[in-house]
């Protein structure tokens, strides 16, 4: 059972870099989210999607980008990386909304800015 | 102030010892989640629940929602429970409302 997969696990950039991190599911769930993790805060969302073609903005937006073109898929683009957007970034999915679902959580892509 | 308040921030435990990690939260909920992370690891879900109490093992979470207050609980706690567990609380739809979680320590 995969369930849910994050790809890189670590990744080093330059200010300025694009990336996408990719997070698949195969679990046939319809919501899917990426959060940020920073020391001394809880997990932040950025984006979420409630199925294809659907996308909607978290707490911490800016300077990210999502796209839901399969239920499988969730890809998070960094469009000009900022040492601000050093992270451990995690990609979740479940059934369906995510307040009173369990979620399935990736093992996280570690980036770093420099 | 967050509207989910863990405590405490870091633990410390014998191998053995009964351990106990709170969570109160401040907003209307319609679920209360418990997730395990360990070091350099991914986040796993332990326990949603939306009132009374449920076990797994060793561990148990139980909530209060007059009080909004949630524990998690680990008996004959072991090394291998040494993580960072995390309150969240949850919202009808997508709404989540996460603790900056507690270290937990268990020495052998």
């Amino acid at each position: 059972n995969a369930g849910v997969t994050q790809t890189p696990k670590f990744q080093v950039l330059k200010t300025g870099q694009s990336m996408t991190l990719q997070c698949a599911q195969d679990m046939n769930h319809e919501y899917m989210s990426w959060y940020r993790q920073d020391p001394g805060m809880g997990l932040r969302l950025i984006h979420y999607s409630v199925g294809a073609g659907i996308t909607d903005q978290g707490e911490v937006p800016n300077g990210y980008n999502v796209s839901r073109s399969t239920t499988e898929d969730f890809p998070l683009r960094l469009l000009s990386a900022a040492p601000s957007q050093t992270s451990v970034y995690f990609c979740a999915s479940s059934p369906l909304g995510a307040g009173n679902q369990p979620q399935h959580f990736g093992d996280g892509t570690r980036l770093s800015i420099l | 102030k967050n509207e989910v308040e863990q405590s405490p921030q870091n633990l410390t435990a014998q191998e053995g010892e009964f351990i106990t990690i709170n969570c109160s939260y401040s907003v209307g909920i319609s679920a209360l989640h418990w997730l395990q992370q360990h070091p350099g690891g991914g986040i796993v879900s332990l326990f949603m629940l939306s009132s009374g109490k449920k076990k797994h093992g060793r561990l148990i979470a139980t909530i209060n929602i007059q009080e909004k207050h949630s524990s998690l609980h680990i008996t004959a706690s072991h090394p291998r429970d040494s993580a960072v567990y995390i309150c969240a609380g949850g919202k009808t739809g997508n709404q989540f409302y996460f603790g900056t979680g507690t270290s937990l320590t268990v020495i052998p």
